[in-house]
């Protein structure tokens, strides 16, 4: 069965230091997004993804934030300069089409700013 | 109001007992609906589609009251295997999804 894999699984990184996180999101599928949670709160939308833009992101998603899909299977998400706040699980996850379609979503990469 | 409300628990539901439980719902736009199980540290795994008409899987069974705006999810004869966290989800934008906190239940031997 078809899965979004995600790297890397664990990403300790210092504050103000800038990372990439990496989806492989399910090859028919045509759009993709990026959530994250916070250990012991809720999943949150950060932005979605498709025909090569951003069709929509939360108030979470500022400036330094950024998404790419740098080749035909790699979907990235970039944080130009971390903070403290930004430990958190980031999951990646794509569907079919959007609205009714259902999302799947890989196994998350988990990062801790220090 | 909470795009999605649901509460915690935990829920403590011994072996083969049925569980049930629901969510509410803010945005009366909302158009499809699932429930997705998330383990501990792990990534939310689809559980099943909410219809209007309701639907059935095996064991779980999801119904969708439009005019109250509540989802409920109704699991019977509880596994052992059924512990983790329950949560309730919503398309609120075109493919924006808002989860609630989740449904924590422990199935108890």
């Amino acid at each position: 069965e078809p899965e979004v894999t995600q790297t890397p699984s664990h990403q300790v990184t210092q504050m103000g230091q800038e990372v990439i996180l990496r989806c492989v999101p399910i090859s028919n599928h045509l759009y993709f997004y990026w959530y994250r949670q916070i250990l012991g709160q809720k999943v949150e939308f950060l932005v979605s993804f498709y025909n090569n833009e951003i069709s929509e992101k939360s108030e979470i998603f500022d400036d330094q934030f950024s998404v790419e899909r740098p080749d035909g299977s790699n979907f990235t998400l970039k944080i130009r300069s971390t903070k403290l706040e930004d430990s958190a699980m980031y999951f990646c996850a794509s569907s079919t089409d959007r609205g009714v379609y259902e999302q799947y979503f890989g196994p998350g990469t988990r990062l801790t700013v220090t | 109001r909470k795009e999605v409300e649901q509460d915690p628990g935990p829920f403590n539901v011994p072996e083969g007992a049925t569980v049930a439980f629901n969510c509410t719902y803010s945005n009366s736009a909302s158009q499809s609906f699932f429930w997705y199980r998330q383990d501990c540290r792990k990534e939310p795994k689809l559980l099943m589609s909410v219809y209007s008409s309701g639907n059935e899987d095996g064991r779980f069974t999801a119904q969708l009251n439009r005019a109250s705006q509540y989802i409920s999810l109704l699991i019977r004869d509880s596994k052992l295997s059924d512990s983790a966290t329950y949560l309730c989800v919503v398309n609120i934008a075109n493919n924006r999804l808002a989860f609630g906190k989740g449904n924590q239940v422990v199935v108890i031997p």
